[in-house]
């Protein structure tokens, strides 16, 4: 049973240029959000999304972009990154609604802008 | 949302009992609490989360107070691999996709 997985776990990216980080979870989840979490500072959510094909803006959603296709995948996409965006970037899932269970992470993507 | 006070660090020697406190004086009746913790270069771990009751699991206790407005997590007997951030968190019921986290407790464990 992989959990949560995010991949690329290092990726280094020049002022402007896009990407996209994955995330794949294989517990059958309702639930997927994104966090960022900077030196010395706790998780900040950037986006969510409750089921496939539906997602919601976090706390920190500028600059980022995300769908939700299939009830596996959650990928982020950074649109044109910026050095402000240099963090680790987690992954998690949970179950439903109805559920106040746990939520699992993945091990994180370090990402740094230049 | 109503929000968590945590000391920033504590200390405790391996093998003995840790308490980690947390205050959420303006919780609400239908807030979980919720602990998380994060081991170095890691994603946060869940650990145990209550509503009213005391809860206890394989890896920690939870102790909440009968007002509700602290509450405190116990390891039993640190060990070095309990080193790590302690997140407390205050949980909607459904809102697992939204957790809002602090600054949290490092603990340090020495022998």
């Amino acid at each position: 049973n992989a959990g949560v997985t995010q991949t690329p776990k290092f990726q280094v990216l020049k002022t402007g240029q896009s990407m996209t980080l994955q995330c794949a979870q294989d517990m059958n989840h309702e639930y997927m959000s994104w966090y960022r979490q900077d030196p010395g500072m706790g998780l900040r959510l950037i986006h969510y999304s409750v089921g496939a094909g539906i997602t919601d803006q976090g706390e920190v959603p500028n600059g980022y972009n995300v769908s939700r296709s299939t009830t596996e995948d959650f990928p982020l996409r950074l649109l044109s990154a910026a050095p402000s965006q240099t963090s680790v970037y987690f992954c998690a899932s949970s179950y439903g609604l109805n559920l106040n269970t746990e939520a699992f992470f993945g091990q994180g993507t370090r990402l740094t802008v230049v | 949302d109503a929000k968590t006070t945590q000391p920033n660090s504590m200390e405790s020697n391996e093998e003995e009992p840790v308490h980690l406190p947390c205050n959420h004086s303006t919780i609400s009746g239908t807030d979980y609490i919720h602990w998380y913790r994060q081991l170095p270069s890691q994603g946060p771990e869940y650990v145990i989360h209550g509503l009213t009751s005391n809860v206890n699991n394989r890896m920690a206790s939870l102790a909440i107070a009968e007002d509700r407005k602290s509450s405190t997590l116990i390891l039993h007997r640190a060990t070095l691999r309990d080193a790590a951030v302690y997140y407390c968190i205050l949980s909607y019921t459904g809102t697992a996709s939204k957790l809002t986290f602090g600054t949290g407790t490092r603990l340090q464990v020495t022998l």
